[in-house]
């Protein structure tokens, strides 16, 4: 069965900061990838997605943005970090069947 | 509109008591349909899956509703442990990305 790693589980960055979450997944082959956020108290927001090496959507217009530079590597970055980015940071893998998360990113930005 | 909506609770039962949650969907395209539960700052996992002739996994029965757009969860018998947030997920058309509603927030009293 597939698994999905996410790094850090924390972490707490000042406001201008860059950013570099990265997810990893193991066991499966030529996943769906996506990265999601939950901002406290709210639901999930996809951010982006994407089905092939190199292949990246984007859902919000913002500041973050997406790399998928080998099949089963997921990197979301930022260039600077906004309060408002706070949140969990999900990230996700699909393979013909429903998606299964990571364990999250908690990022708090000060 | 939300693609997908469901009412954020609380919903307070006590041990034992029967409870439905409803979810709502905006795209009729939308093809496959999944409960998830969150605990308290943990990922989604998968609870269960919604067909369309409703299905059962022990004290769950899920259903779903094409005509009216709606899916159901039914958690009968409440544990204390059912104590979660539920997710209602549609998947959809022509896109690969699964909406999630906000999520029903249950807690089981004793």
């Amino acid at each position: 069965s597939q698994t999905i790693h996410q790094w850090p589980a924390t972490l707490v960055q000042p406001v201008g900061s860059p950013l570099s979450l990265e997810c990893t997944v193991e066991g499966t082959s030529n996943p769906n990838l996506y990265w999601y956020r939950q901002a406290a108290g709210r639901g999930l927001q996809l951010l982006f997605y994407s089905v092939g090496i190199g292949q990246i959507s984007s859902e919000v217009p913002q500041n973050l943005s997406a790399s998928r530079p080998q099949d089963r590597q997921f990197i979301l970055s930022s260039k600077k970090l906004l309060l408002s980015d706070s949140g969990f940071y999900l990230c996700a893998c699909r393979t013909g069947s429903p998606l299964h998360f990571g364990n999250g990113t908690r990022l708090t930005v000060t | 509109r939300k693609e997908v909506e469901q009412d954020p609770g609380p919903f307070n039962v006590p041990e034992g008591a029967t409870v439905a949650f409803n979810c709502t969907y905006s795209n009729s395209a939308s093809q496959s349909f999944f409960w998830y539960r969150q605990d308290c700052r943990k990922e989604p996992k998968l609870l269960m899956s919604v067909y369309s002739s409703g299905n059962e996994d022990g004290r769950f029965t899920a259903q779903l509703n094409r005509a009216s757009q709606y899916i159901s969860l039914l958690i009968r018998d409440s544990k204390l442990s059912d104590s979660a947030t539920y997710l209602c997920v549609a998947y959809g058309g022509a896109t690969n990305k699964l909406i999630f509603g906000t999520g029903t927030l249950l807690a089981v009293q004793p």
